[in-house]
């Protein structure tokens, strides 16, 4: 199993702003995966990052606005760009157990709540 | 397009009440499914896969592609199964992007 640790745990920011947040994997990890889960709402795929590449971006999603890093095979950021309310939500880092499994392990969660 | 619907946003017990969670699924092709279960003040964690056909903390889940259900059941619910739970789809070909329901939260009572 892996260990993930996020940063920040939580937030409170301000209109217009932007805040990174940092997933650190105890173990190399091919793929890491970010989630938006909004309030009373499911879990949302953001993207998928893969170290030396670009992320890979669900639908609904821009780069411009949640830009990611994947530096190494242990790390990675979410950037939320230019914060409205609307971006409220929990932001989850995940890695995957083998490859294609579907077995995900999550980070603790990012809670940010924009005012 | 894939989509996971549970219909019971809450579902509470008694202990020692049978427990049958629900999850429907749509999707055009041969998925697998899982049930995630977050506890309080836990992070999100797999509880069990389709594939494995196996039994965790007497928590059961049979995949009928006829009614495209995933329901996670048990026989008898205990106090420390309230939690959050998730069914989720995965594409069988690509990455494991996977696609959640909007979670059942579970509540069993003494």
């Amino acid at each position: 199993s892996a260990v993930i640790s996020q940063k920040p745990s939580r937030d409170i920011c301000q209109r217009g702003t932007s805040l990174t947040i940092q997933c650190q994997v105890d173990s190399q990890v091919t793929m890491m995966f970010w989630y938006r889960q909004q309030p009373g709402q499911s879990l949302t795929l953001i993207a998928t990052a893969n170290q030396g590449s670009e992320a890979t971006y669900e639908s609904g999603f821009v780069i411009d606005k949640f830009p990611i890093s994947r530096p190494n095979l242990t790390f990675s950021t979410l950037t939320v760009s230019n914060m409205s309310p609307e971006d409220s939500s929990i932001y989850l880092c995940s890695v995957e157990q083998g490859v294609s499994t579907g077995e995900l392990f999550f980070g603790e969660g990012s809670r940010l709540t924009v005012l | 397009a894939q989509r996971v619907t549970q219909p019971e946003k809450l579902l509470s017990v008694f202990k020692g009440a049978p427990v049958e969670l629900k999850c429907n699924y749509s999707y055009s092709g041969s998925p697998e499914l899982f049930w995630y279960v977050q506890y309080s003040r836990q992070r999100l964690q797999l509880l069990l896969r389709h594939i494995s056909r196996e039994s965790i903390k007497g928590f059961t889940a049979d995949l009928n592609k006829g009614e495209t259900s995933f329901h996670l059941k048990k026989p008898f619910a205990q106090e420390e199964d309230s939690a959050m739970y998730y069914c989720a789809l995965k594409k069988t070909s690509g990455y494991s992007t996977l696609t959640f329901g909007k979670g059942t939260m579970l509540l069993v009572s003494p």
